[in-house]
Protein backbone atom coordinates (compact mmCIF):
# COMPACT_ATOMS: atom_id res chain seq x y z
CA UNK A 1 0.00 0.00 0.00
CA UNK A 2 1.55 3.20 -0.75
CA UNK A 3 1.77 5.63 1.65
CA UNK A 4 0.60 9.16 1.55
CA UNK A 5 2.47 12.11 4.46
CA UNK A 6 1.07 15.71 4.33
CA UNK A 7 2.70 18.34 5.99
CA UNK A 8 2.56 20.66 8.16
CA UNK A 9 -0.75 18.82 9.88
CA UNK A 10 -2.02 22.28 10.94
CA UNK A 11 -1.28 25.46 8.50
CA UNK A 12 -2.43 29.21 10.25
CA UNK A 13 -2.51 31.75 7.53
CA UNK A 14 -4.23 34.79 7.24
CA UNK A 15 -6.82 36.25 4.97
CA UNK A 16 -4.42 37.50 1.80
CA UNK A 17 -1.61 35.14 2.42
CA UNK A 18 -0.49 32.48 0.59
CA UNK A 19 -0.76 29.01 1.69
CA UNK A 20 1.50 25.65 0.70
CA UNK A 21 0.42 22.32 1.65
CA UNK A 22 2.66 19.20 1.05
CA UNK A 23 2.01 15.70 -0.27
CA UNK A 24 4.63 12.95 -0.25
CA UNK A 25 4.04 9.51 -1.33
CA UNK A 26 5.75 6.70 -0.18
CA UNK A 27 6.67 5.31 -3.94
CA UNK A 28 5.99 6.56 -7.06
CA UNK A 29 2.24 7.42 -8.08
CA UNK A 30 3.33 9.40 -11.63
CA UNK A 31 1.38 12.14 -11.47
CA UNK A 32 -1.62 10.12 -10.53
CA UNK A 33 -2.48 12.90 -7.37
CA UNK A 34 -5.15 14.74 -6.21
CA UNK A 35 -6.34 17.34 -3.85
CA UNK A 36 -10.09 17.50 -2.05
CA UNK A 37 -11.30 19.85 0.11
CA UNK A 38 -13.58 18.63 3.46
CA UNK A 39 -15.51 20.93 5.64
CA UNK A 40 -17.69 19.45 9.13
CA UNK A 41 -20.57 18.44 7.55
CA UNK A 42 -19.96 18.31 3.91
CA UNK A 43 -19.00 16.12 1.32
CA UNK A 44 -15.17 16.24 0.13
CA UNK A 45 -14.46 18.28 -2.75
CA UNK A 46 -12.56 17.46 -5.22
CA UNK A 47 -10.02 20.71 -6.49
CA UNK A 48 -7.04 18.80 -8.31
CA UNK A 49 -6.47 16.20 -10.16
CA UNK A 50 -3.82 14.67 -12.24
CA UNK A 51 -1.87 16.66 -9.79
CA UNK A 52 -2.00 20.07 -11.41
CA UNK A 53 -5.80 20.32 -13.58
CA UNK A 54 -8.37 22.27 -11.61
CA UNK A 55 -11.54 20.71 -11.29
CA UNK A 56 -14.47 22.54 -12.61
CA UNK A 57 -15.59 25.78 -10.65
CA UNK A 58 -12.48 25.90 -8.76
CA UNK A 59 -11.10 29.24 -8.20
CA UNK A 60 -7.75 30.01 -10.10
CA UNK A 61 -6.34 30.63 -6.78
CA UNK A 62 -5.89 26.85 -5.81
CA UNK A 63 -3.16 25.31 -7.90
CA UNK A 64 -0.68 21.89 -7.68
CA UNK A 65 1.93 20.52 -8.85
CA UNK A 66 4.78 18.27 -8.37
CA UNK A 67 5.09 14.52 -10.09
CA UNK A 68 6.42 11.00 -8.81
CA UNK A 69 6.75 11.44 -4.79
CA UNK A 70 6.44 15.05 -4.27
CA UNK A 71 3.60 17.37 -4.63
CA UNK A 72 2.58 20.58 -3.35
CA UNK A 73 -1.33 22.52 -3.40
CA UNK A 74 -0.68 25.94 -3.13
CA UNK A 75 -3.97 28.76 -2.45
CA UNK A 76 -2.55 32.26 -3.42
CA UNK A 77 -4.39 34.80 -1.34
CA UNK A 78 -6.43 32.55 0.69
CA UNK A 79 -10.17 33.22 1.80
CA UNK A 80 -12.35 33.29 4.43
CA UNK A 81 -14.32 30.43 2.80
CA UNK A 82 -10.82 28.37 1.85
CA UNK A 83 -10.02 27.66 5.81
CA UNK A 84 -11.01 23.90 5.75
CA UNK A 85 -9.12 20.48 5.66
CA UNK A 86 -7.11 19.24 2.82
CA UNK A 87 -6.52 15.56 1.93
CA UNK A 88 -4.45 14.95 -1.45
CA UNK A 89 -5.13 11.24 -2.84
CA UNK A 90 -2.91 8.49 -5.01
CA UNK A 91 -4.45 6.78 -7.53
CA UNK A 92 -1.75 5.10 -9.25
CA UNK A 93 -2.05 1.90 -7.43
CA UNK A 94 -5.15 0.42 -5.04
CA UNK A 95 -5.80 1.16 -2.69
CA UNK A 96 -6.02 4.39 -3.34
CA UNK A 97 -5.04 6.24 -0.53
CA UNK A 98 -5.50 9.79 1.29
CA UNK A 99 -3.07 11.62 3.74
CA UNK A 100 -4.50 12.09 6.96
CA UNK A 101 -4.75 15.97 5.90
CA UNK A 102 -3.75 19.38 6.56
CA UNK A 103 -6.33 21.53 8.53
CA UNK A 104 -6.04 25.50 7.24
CA UNK A 105 -7.06 27.81 10.25
CA UNK A 106 -7.34 31.93 10.75
CA UNK A 107 -4.18 32.82 11.89
CA UNK B 1 -28.34 18.21 -11.93
CA UNK B 2 -25.95 15.76 -11.21
CA UNK B 3 -26.38 13.72 -8.02
CA UNK B 4 -26.06 10.95 -5.81
CA UNK B 5 -27.73 10.33 -2.96
CA UNK B 6 -26.96 8.03 -0.15
CA UNK B 7 -29.32 6.03 2.56
CA UNK B 8 -29.34 2.82 4.38
CA UNK B 9 -27.00 4.40 7.12
CA UNK B 10 -27.90 4.33 10.66
CA UNK B 11 -27.43 2.19 13.75
CA UNK B 12 -26.42 -1.60 14.36
CA UNK B 13 -24.62 -4.27 16.27
CA UNK B 14 -22.07 -5.38 16.48
CA UNK B 15 -21.68 -8.33 13.99
CA UNK B 16 -24.56 -7.14 12.19
CA UNK B 17 -25.46 -6.18 8.78
CA UNK B 18 -26.62 -2.84 6.74
CA UNK B 19 -26.72 -2.10 3.30
CA UNK B 20 -26.18 1.35 1.62
CA UNK B 21 -27.53 2.66 -1.43
CA UNK B 22 -26.58 5.53 -3.78
CA UNK B 23 -29.54 6.93 -5.91
CA UNK B 24 -27.56 8.66 -9.29
CA UNK B 25 -29.48 11.19 -11.30
CA UNK B 26 -28.72 13.55 -14.10
CA UNK B 27 -25.68 11.60 -16.04
CA UNK B 28 -25.65 8.41 -17.50
CA UNK B 29 -24.74 6.30 -14.96
CA UNK B 30 -23.76 3.21 -16.89
CA UNK B 31 -20.86 5.16 -18.27
CA UNK B 32 -18.75 6.02 -14.67
CA UNK B 33 -16.92 4.10 -12.51
CA UNK B 34 -18.41 4.41 -8.59
CA UNK B 35 -16.74 4.14 -5.64
CA UNK B 36 -17.88 3.78 -1.82
CA UNK B 37 -15.56 6.19 1.16
CA UNK B 38 -15.78 6.25 4.11
CA UNK B 39 -14.61 9.20 6.88
CA UNK B 40 -14.58 7.41 10.95
CA UNK B 41 -15.19 10.24 13.47
CA UNK B 42 -12.41 12.61 14.01
CA UNK B 43 -10.30 10.71 11.24
CA UNK B 44 -9.66 11.09 7.44
CA UNK B 45 -10.67 9.42 4.55
CA UNK B 46 -10.21 5.89 3.72
CA UNK B 47 -11.48 4.97 -0.24
CA UNK B 48 -13.06 1.19 0.87
CA UNK B 49 -14.66 -0.06 -2.67
CA UNK B 50 -14.24 0.81 -6.48
CA UNK B 51 -16.37 -1.22 -8.96
CA UNK B 52 -16.09 -0.23 -12.24
CA UNK B 53 -18.68 1.41 -14.97
CA UNK B 54 -20.55 -2.15 -16.09
CA UNK B 55 -19.40 -3.79 -12.58
CA UNK B 56 -16.55 -6.27 -14.45
CA UNK B 57 -13.86 -4.64 -11.91
CA UNK B 58 -14.22 -4.64 -8.23
CA UNK B 59 -11.56 -3.65 -5.28
CA UNK B 60 -12.07 -3.64 -1.55
CA UNK B 61 -9.29 -2.10 0.90
CA UNK B 62 -8.29 -4.97 2.89
CA UNK B 63 -9.98 -3.54 6.02
CA UNK B 64 -13.23 -4.43 4.26
CA UNK B 65 -12.06 -7.27 2.13
CA UNK B 66 -14.58 -10.08 2.76
CA UNK B 67 -17.41 -8.19 4.67
CA UNK B 68 -18.39 -5.62 2.19
CA UNK B 69 -19.68 -6.39 -1.18
CA UNK B 70 -20.30 -3.57 -3.62
CA UNK B 71 -22.37 -3.80 -6.62
CA UNK B 72 -24.64 -1.51 -8.88
CA UNK B 73 -27.99 -1.59 -11.18
CA UNK B 74 -27.57 0.23 -14.09
CA UNK B 75 -30.96 -0.31 -15.22
CA UNK B 76 -32.06 1.58 -11.73
CA UNK B 77 -28.95 3.84 -10.92
CA UNK B 78 -28.21 3.15 -8.11
CA UNK B 79 -24.93 1.34 -6.60
CA UNK B 80 -25.17 -0.78 -3.48
CA UNK B 81 -22.85 -1.58 -0.19
CA UNK B 82 -23.70 -4.51 1.61
CA UNK B 83 -22.44 -4.60 4.86
CA UNK B 84 -21.77 -8.13 6.89
CA UNK B 85 -19.79 -8.74 10.35
CA UNK B 86 -19.82 -5.08 11.09
CA UNK B 87 -17.48 -3.89 13.78
CA UNK B 88 -16.86 -0.55 15.91
CA UNK B 89 -14.65 0.33 13.71
CA UNK B 90 -16.97 0.66 10.77
CA UNK B 91 -18.34 3.55 12.65
CA UNK B 92 -18.13 6.58 9.78
CA UNK B 93 -19.85 8.54 7.57
CA UNK B 94 -19.91 6.85 4.10
CA UNK B 95 -19.75 8.89 1.08
CA UNK B 96 -20.72 7.32 -2.51
CA UNK B 97 -18.56 8.81 -5.59
CA UNK B 98 -18.95 9.19 -8.99
CA UNK B 99 -15.12 9.19 -10.38
CA UNK B 100 -13.52 11.64 -8.15
CA UNK B 101 -15.14 14.59 -8.41
CA UNK B 102 -19.00 14.46 -7.68
CA UNK B 103 -19.82 12.90 -4.16
CA UNK B 104 -23.43 12.22 -2.09
CA UNK B 105 -23.64 13.97 0.96
CA UNK B 106 -22.74 10.74 3.07
CA UNK B 107 -24.73 8.37 5.64
CA UNK B 108 -23.59 7.57 9.11
CA UNK B 109 -23.31 4.01 9.76
CA UNK B 110 -23.33 3.24 14.16
CA UNK B 111 -21.80 -0.01 14.73
CA UNK B 112 -22.16 -0.19 18.65
CA UNK B 113 -20.91 -3.21 21.04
Amino acid sequence: EIVVTQSPATLSVSPGERATLSCRASQSVSINLAWYQKKPGQPPRLLIYNTSTRSTGVPARFSGSGSETEFTLTINSVQSEDFAVYFCQQYNNWPWTFGHGTKVDIK
Amino acid sequence: QVQLVESGGGSVKSGGSLRLSCAASGFDFSDYYMSWVRQAPGKGLEWISYISSKGTYIYYTDSVMGRFTISRDNTKNVMYLQMYSLRAEDTAVYYCARGRDVWGQGTLVTVSS
